[in-house]
């Protein structure tokens, strides 16, 4: 099993560009969610899904959109980038929702110049 | 606000020696979580502890939960140069539209 993957490793946008950060999990897993991570801030959680055609919003979902179409991926999409978007970016998934442990991606590092 | 704050910020210790972070939280929960986090990578799920329980055991990692208190302590026993890390607690509040929240986290040292 590859687990969580996320697709790019580092990114770098102008202000006002939007983009697609990807995530898919092969562990057949219904939860997925979307933190940032900021020096400290801890992780905030941006949007989150419980399966399949659901998403919510979570702490800071504000500049952000997300979409489930299938159990594996879960992309998250900048709509038009700003500099307090820069930060690092986690997947991550649960067989069974938040109650229960968290499998994360590697991350993606991006900065909004 | 945070739900789950750790504490000390930073923590160096020697090689060996034995390691204790604490967590504290402000509200009902379901579980908390403890997670590591080497540098530059994804966060780890070391070990989840429910409301009901008091101590959990997990090869050198020993998790305490106090719910009267509010809060939960991770003893790392024989500090090993790999152990150096981030540690997050994260918490899991009751209530059907809560979220699981992380803590700033505990950055660890230790010298070999």
């Amino acid at each position: 099993n590859a687990g969580v993957t996320q697709t790019p490793k580092f990114q770098v946008l102008k202000t006002g560009q939007s983009m697609t950060l990807q995530c898919a999990q092969d562990m057949n897993h219904e939860y997925m969610s979307w933190y940032r991570q900021d020096p400290g801030m801890g992780l905030r959680l941006i949007h989150y899904s419980v399966g399949a055609g659901i998403t919510d919003q979570g702490e800071v979902p504000n500049g952000y959109n997300v979409s489930r179409s299938t159990t594996e991926d879960f992309p998250l999409r900048l709509l038009s980038a700003a500099p307090s978007q820069t930060s690092v970016y986690f997947c991550a998934s649960s067989a069974s929702g938040r109650s229960y442990e968290q499998y994360f991606g590697p991350g993606t590092r991006l900065t909004v110049t | 606000s945070q739900q789950g704050e750790e504490d000390p910020q930073a923590l160096s210790i020697q090689e060996g020696e034995n390691a204790t972070m604490n967590c504290s939280y402000k509200t009902s929960i379901n579980n908390l979580q403890w997670y590591r986090q080497n540098s530059g990578r994804g966060l780890v799920h070391l070990i989840l502890i429910r409301s009901n329980e008091r101590e959990k055991h997990s090869g050198r990692l020993r998790v305490t939960l106090d719910t009267s208190k509010k809060s939960s302590s991770l003893l790392i026993t024989a500090s090993r140069a790999a152990d150096t890390a981030s540690y997050f607690c994260a918490t899991d509040a009751t209530g059907a539209n809560s979220k699981l929240t992380f803590g700033k986290g505990i950055t660890l040292s230790v010298r070999p």
